[in-house]
């Protein structure tokens, strides 16, 4: 399995933007990449999730990087409720297992007052 | 409203004791999974299942069981072959190769 790389740990203000990265250096060409977070004590929920194009919802951005081996979830402006852990996961639905998902132990994002 | 139930939201096992998990889905999503979680870690997957009267093993089926006998429903048994059960359980469900949908966890505890 395609494997990422976070940072363990991140910290922001709030009403600020956040970029969190995201390394995946041994991407394939159908990997796609996806987002979830988890807040305190509750199951993750999926944020967002891109191929090659840069994507945008109401939650977050997703900018991947023009050879696909790192990308970076963006909250463009901070708030206390986006205090969780992110998680960046690849998935590759043409391959057998990706129905999977592996889920490493993320970045913890604090957010201060 | 859709989404993914499960109960109890907290469990206390005593040794020797099997506990069953209980975990439903009103999303008509054909795969589901059971995920556990370890304070401070990632989440690593115990057994998923694709479509009814089949599943297969994740990264930790050891003292584990499921059953899959209707869409919406993947109960996960924790058997007393398990050792270490005090964890946070996950169960999630997805339209195959689509985003998860998590429920909001159980916490099993060992008296």
């Amino acid at each position: 399995d395609a494997k990422t790389t976070q940072p363990n740990s991140m910290e922001s203000n709030e009403e600020e933007p956040v970029h969190l990265p995201c390394n995946h250096s041994t991407i394939s060409g159908t990997d796609y990449i996806h987002w979830y977070r988890q807040l305190p004590s509750q199951g993750p929920e999926y944020v967002i999730h891109g191929l090659t194009s840069n994507v945008n919802n109401r939650m977050a951005s997703l900018a991947i990087a023009e050879d696909r081996k790192s990308s970076t979830l963006i909250l463009h402006r901070a708030t206390l409720r986006d205090a969780a852990v992110y998680y960046c996961i690849l998935r590759n639905p043409f391959q057998g297992g990706s129905e999977k998902l592996v889920f490493g132990k993320g970045t913890k994002l604090t957010v201060n007052p | 409203d859709g989404g993914i139930t499960q109960s109890p939201k907290y469990l206390f096992r005593k040794e020797g004791q099997n506990v069953t998990l209980s975990c439903e889905q009103n999303l008509n999503h054909d795969a589901m999974y059971w995920y556990r979680q370890d304070p401070g870690q990632g989440l690593r997957l115990i057994y998923y299942s694709q479509i009814v009267n089949d599943f297969q093993k994740g990264d930790i089926a050891e003292g584990y069981s499921v059953s899959r006998e209707k869409k919406e429903s993947f109960p996960l048994t924790v058997t007393s072959a398990q050792k270490n059960p005090t964890a946070f359980y996950l169960c999630a469900s997805s339209i195959q190769y689509e985003k998860l949908f998590f429920g909001s966890g159980t916490q099993l505890s060992v008296l």
